[in-house]
This record gives C-alpha cells, sequence and structure tokens, in this order.
C-alpha cells in the first residue's frame, strides 16, 4: 500500500539560511499534520491542513510557514534556521473525518 | 491542554516475556488513543489503537485497554520477539479539537534473546 513520502530525507543546512520540506499524503488522504521530534523526544504537532485550509496550530514559531495544495501535498517552508532547529520532521496523513494517522518516513534536518 | 504520561521510559525483557506499557492523559474529552511503535530512523508506525466507546482491543500478540474512569490505558505485547525491540509511543487525540495527536515521552523496548 502506498505510504507517506517525504522529502527530502536529509537535509544540512547552515544557520540563518531557509528550508523547504515536502510531504505527499497517502492517495485520497486530504488531511496533512506536520510534527517535529528532536533527540530522544516525542513528536511535538506543529501544523494541520484539511482541504488546503489551516486547521489547527500548535507550537510552531513565526520563522515556519506552511501550506496544503491542490493536489493535497503540502510544504513546510524554515526561515532564519537556527541551531535548535535540528530534528527529525514527520507528516502524517488521514482522510476526513478519520482520526487515524499514517506517519511518513521524516526529514531529518541537520542545521551548522 | 492535553498532557499525556507514559510509563516506563525503559523496559528490558526476555524474549517469550510480556511487556506492558502504561500511559495517562489529563483530558477526559481525549476519544481516541492510538500506539506507534518507531524503530531507529523511522517514522512511528500505528500498531493498535482504541476509541473512547471500547474497553479493549486485541491484534495478536498486542492488546490495549483502556479505562476511561481513571483516564488511563495499557499497551500489552506477549510473547515478546527480538523484532519488538524498538521505542513505543502512546498518544491521546481530541477529535472534536481539531485531530493533533499529544504523544506520551515513549518507552524504549529492548527484548533479550
Amino acid at each position: 500500500a502506498a505510504g507517506v513520502i517525504q522529502s527530502p530525507r536529509h537535509l544540512i543546512k547552515e544557520k540563518r539560511e531557509t528550508a523547504t520540506l515536502k510531504c505527499y499524503p497517502i492517495p485520497r488522504h486530504d488531511t496533512v499534520y506536520w510534527y517535529q521530534q528532536g533527540p530522544g523526544q516525542d513528536p511535538q504537532f506543529l501544523i494541520s491542513f484539511y482541504e488546503k485550509m489551516q486547521s489547527d496550530k500548535g507550537s510552531i514559531p513565526d520563522r515556519f510557514s506552511a501550506q496544503q495544495f491542490s493536489d493535497y501535498h503540502s510544504e513546510l517552508n524554515m526561515s532564519s534556521l537556527e541551531l535548535g532547529d535540528s530534528a527529525l520532521y514527520f507528516c502524517a496523513s488521514s482522510s476526513s473525518g478519520a482520526d487515524t494517522q499514517y506517519f511518513g518516513p521524516g526529514t531529518r534536518l541537520t542545521v551548522l | 491542554g492535553e498532557n499525556v504520561e507514559q510509563h516506563p521510559s525503559t523496559l528490558s525483557v526476555q524474549e517469550g516475556d510480556s511487556a506492558v506499557i502504561k500511559c495517562t492523559y489529563s483530558d477526559s474529552a481525549s476519544n481516541y488513543f492510538p500506539w506507534y511503535k518507531q524503530e531507529l530512523g523511522k517514522g512511528p508506525q500505528l500498531i493498535i489503537d482504541i476509541r473512547s466507546n471500547v474497553g479493549e482491543k486485541k491484534d495478536q500478540r498486542i492488546a490495549v485497554t483502556l479505562n476511561k474512569t481513571a483516564k488511563h490505558f495499557s499497551l500489552h505485547i506477549t510473547e515478546t520477539q527480538p523484532e519488538d525491540s524498538a521505542v513505543y509511543f502512546c498518544a491521546a487525540l481530541i477529535k472534536a479539537a481539531g485531530n493533533k495527536l499529544t504523544f506520551g515521552g515513549g518507552t524504549r523496548v529492548l527484548v533479550k534473546p
């Protein structure tokens, strides 16, 4: 079965640079969630989208923004990167009305 | 907001023994409780879930129980195998409040052959 696709899988950036992470949900899933997982920590909710509209917002820094496109894929844009932004970033998807979220393999972001 | 506590943080068991992980949640409005298994360098994989209208659910060697009154739920793995070694996360979700998952702190399970 098709799963959530994330790209790139690994990303290395310098401080103050920008990064864009992409997420392609499972086919026919219209809801996308972004989570950040620091080393040895549990995933923390950042933001979610349903039908291209932001549906919920968590502890996402103002330096980060995200959107969902007409084909339901989503992009997380991160600017003015800081060392503390180094983490695994996961995207999850679900179908409308469903509570089950399926996670992608993640993007490992390293900020030097 | 919701707060989920998970215990123990590490668990070492002998192959063939059972493993039990416990979680408590704070918001009585939570109505969906999934469990995820995360292997090193991979994304969380859903292994079982339970909704608030059910007290117990079983899938082969894995079972989950829910006590809504006490606001706690548990994962039971029987006949553990070395491939069960991973980090396990419990989570809670309030369906009417944006569907964001709040995770417990995770349990690192090591199954010794």
